[in-house]
């Protein structure tokens, strides 16, 4: 049973470009969240979804970011137009579902560097 | 404005000894905590969680306090092991809501 799956792992874009992150659910996972950790941070967090809904997007910023989770196939976290502030480690977890007893299951995480 | 806090940025422990890590939080709507360990270069793997309705909760090596009156927890680890070196992340969670994470404890064991 593979657990949550990141790729790239590592992604070198140069400012201005879009940046696109997938992650893969652990198998019968229906619920995704992305994370970003900054350098000397904790993790923040950034969305949550479940197949081709956004439930939480408090933690995402209002402009450039912008994440999906379609019926088939992986969840995308999209940044558009990056900035050298972009550059961080983002985390995907999933979870079977939202419940007071379950914990969430990380990926390796994506390293994104803007130059 | 940060609710899960983790003041200690490193620790340092000698093998064999016990390793407590501390972590306050200020939302007394937190009902559900959780420890994270991260190893450099990985995601975080859930180690040991515990309900507010519980003080303590142990498992194996690991043992997690929590006094709801001080708003604070701690995770002791003992014996500590050279395999536990990692960052630590203290994350709290209102029911069924997000999980908040602490910025993460760096913990060395020393030989």
């Amino acid at each position: 049973n593979a657990g949550v799956m990141q790729n790239p792992r590592h992604l070198v874009r140069r400012r201005g470009q879009e940046a696109r992150l997938r992650c893969s659910p652990m198998k019968g996972h229906s619920h995704v969240y992305w994370y970003r950790q900054l350098p000397e941070e904790g993790l923040k967090f950034m969305v949550y979804l479940q197949k081709e809904n956004i439930i939480d997007e408090s933690g995402m910023p209002k402009e450039r970011f912008s994440a999906e989770f379609p019926k088939e196939g992986p969840s995308i976290l999209r940044i558009q137009q990056v900035v050298r502030g972009d550059s961080a480690a983002y985390f995907c977890a999933s979870s079977p579902r939202l419940a007071l007893q379950e914990t969430q299951y990380f990926g390796p995480g994506t390293r994104l560097l803007v130059l | 404005d940060q609710q899960v806090k983790q003041n200690s940025p490193s620790l340092s422990v000698q093998e064999g000894r016990i390793s407590i890590l501390n972590c306050d939080y200020t939302n007394s709507m937190f009902d559900y905590f959780l420890w994270y360990k991260k190893y450099p270069a990985e995601g975080p793997t859930f180690l040991i969680s515990i309900s507010s309705i519980k003080d303590k909760n142990e498992d194996g090596r690991f043992t997690v306090f929590l006094n709801k009156s001080a708003k604070h927890l701690s995770l002791h680890i003992v014996p500590s092991q050279p395999g536990d070196s990692a960052v630590y992340f203290c994350a709290a969670r209102i029911r069924d809501d997000k999980i908040i994470f602490g910025k993460g404890t760096r913990l060395h064991i020393l030989p």
